[in-house]
């Protein structure tokens, strides 16, 4: 079955506590993307990557980093955690497409992370 | 991308058709319409998308005005498990600066009842 698999679902931790993310997609896509959900705030781009070993900021960067060693990994790395990281993080994956072509994205079902 | 416009929520019952309605009226010529979902604090799930021709797939019909200012996302025989936020986004097809990002506002809460 064609999946985004994240892990863990749930996470409660302190401050400071590094603490990874995993996600891992099935489907042989190039692009992979990682998202923080907040109420009000809707849908926001942490990090991206185009390809294994191209890795790109998204729009709310900063406390977050990832890697692309393979093409089917694009783990989430929080090194120094926050409370103002709380949030429910999804990872996504599609097709790169020819000439930067637009795919439909496929979704994990999700990390809900709380700081203390 | 072009803003969208959606109301906050709509009911359905079950095994109706289910019309939920987008404006989308700054729209460009190069833009398309996409249609995710997001079922309570699970991943968005990709429904369909078009340009202006109507489109259909296994979950959704697309319906987009000719003047592509406004479009209608159909689920022909509502479920309850049809239940969710519904988003409406317009983007770009390919390239630019935004490209494979997903920005959903504030979507559509669709509540299908028995």
């Amino acid at each position: 079955e064609a999946q985004v698999t994240q892990n863990p679902r749930y996470l409660i931790t302190v401050t400071g506590k590094k603490l990874t993310v995993t996600c891992s997609q099935n489907m042989n896509h190039e692009y992979m993307s990682w998202y923080r959900q907040d109420p009000g705030l809707g849908l926001r781009q942490i990090y991206y990557s185009m390809n294994v070993e191209v890795t790109d900021k998204g729009d709310v960067p900063e406390g977050y980093k990832v890697s692309r060693k393979e093409k089917r990994n694009f783990p989430l790395i929080l090194e120094s955690p926050s409370p103002n990281q709380t949030s429910l993080y999804f990872c996504a994956s599609s097709l790169r497409g020819l000439g930067r072509v637009n795919q439909p994205q496929h979704f994990g079902d999700g990390t809900r992370l709380s700081i203390l | 991308d072009a803003k969208t416009t959606q109301p906050p929520s709509m009911d359905c019952a079950e095994g109706r058709a289910a019309n939920l309605p987008c404006n989308h009226s700054t729209i460009s010529g190069n833009e398309y319409v996409y249609w995710y979902r997001q079922i309570h604090s699970q991943g968005p799930q990709y429904i369909i998308h078009g340009l202006k021709n109507n489109e259909t797939n296994e979950m959704a019909s697309l319906i987009i005005t000719e003047d592509r200012k406004s479009s209608t996302l159909i689920l022909p025989h509502a479920t309850l498990r049809d239940t969710a936020v519904y988003y409406c986004i317009v983007r770009f097809h390919a390239g630019g600066t935004s490209y494979g990002k997903l920005t959903f506002g504030q979507g559509t809460i669709l509540t299908v009842h028995p």
